[in-house]
């Protein structure tokens, strides 16, 4: 089992630029949440999907968008970059109604705007 | 809203030292509480996974308890090692399809 993986594992882009960062769940996991991690802080919740659809979403602009697929991987696109996007993107899912419903994260994508 | 809390933000202890860290919360409606180990640089590996009916999950030399009634949760480590040293964070997830707040986590050094 690979576990959650997820691509690219760094990126470097310029202000106003486009990216999208993509996450394969754990097997057997249907729910993916997105955070993003500050140098220093705690993760932030951005939005969860399951079967396809946003489920929840936090306190984030609309710049910040996803998608998740058929086979539950999911895509995280931000538009309009700015310096203050620059962090760690986590990846995350879970079982959704399976006992204890443990979270796991992914290695993570190190983005850097410049 | 969720608050969590975790003090100190940095510790450091002598090899073989018994140690406990804090993690408070603000709502006690919670569903589970999680335990988390981040190397520099990388992810999130699972420790420990409390539910809101459990009091504490053991694993090794590692203990979490839960007392939802005064929000707090400690992760206790026995007989800790230089491979301890990371940054370790709690969550606490509102619902079982809920999100996870996190805390800003506690900086573990485990001297030699």
């Amino acid at each position: 089992d690979a576990g959650v993986t997820q691509s690219p594992t760094h990126l470097i882009k310029t202000r106003g630029q486009q990216v999208t960062l993509r996450c394969s769940p754990k097997s057997g996991h249907d729910t993916v949440s997105w955070y993003q991690q500050a140098l220093g802080q705690g993760p932030q919740f951005i939005f969860q999907y399951y079967e396809e659809e946003e489920r929840q979403r936090g306190n984030f602009p609309d710049r910040f968008s996803g998608h998740q697929y058929p086979n539950y991987s999911s895509e995280l696109n931000v538009n309009a970059l700015l310096l203050g996007d620059s962090a760690l993107y986590l990846c995350a899912s879970f079982a959704l109604g399976q006992a204890q419903e443990t979270q796991y994260f992914g290695p993570g994508t190190r983005l850097l705007v410049l | 809203k969720q608050e969590v809390t975790q003090i100190p933000a940095a510790l450091s202890v002598p090899e073989g030292e018994n140690l406990v860290l804090n993690c408070s919360f603000t709502d006690s409606a919670i569903y589970n509480l999680q335990w988390f180990r981040q190397d520099p640089g990388k992810g999130l590996t699972s420790l420990l996974l409390i539910q809101s009916s459990q009091r504490e999950q053991t694993s090794g030399r590692l203990n979490a308890s839960l007392d939802k009634s005064s929000g707090r949760s400690t992760l206790y480590i026995a007989a800790s090692q230089p491979g301890d040293s990371a940054t370790y964070l709690c969550a606490s997830r509102g619902t079982n399809a809920g999100k996870s707040t996190f805390g800003d986590g506690t900086t573990l050094t485990v001297k030699p």
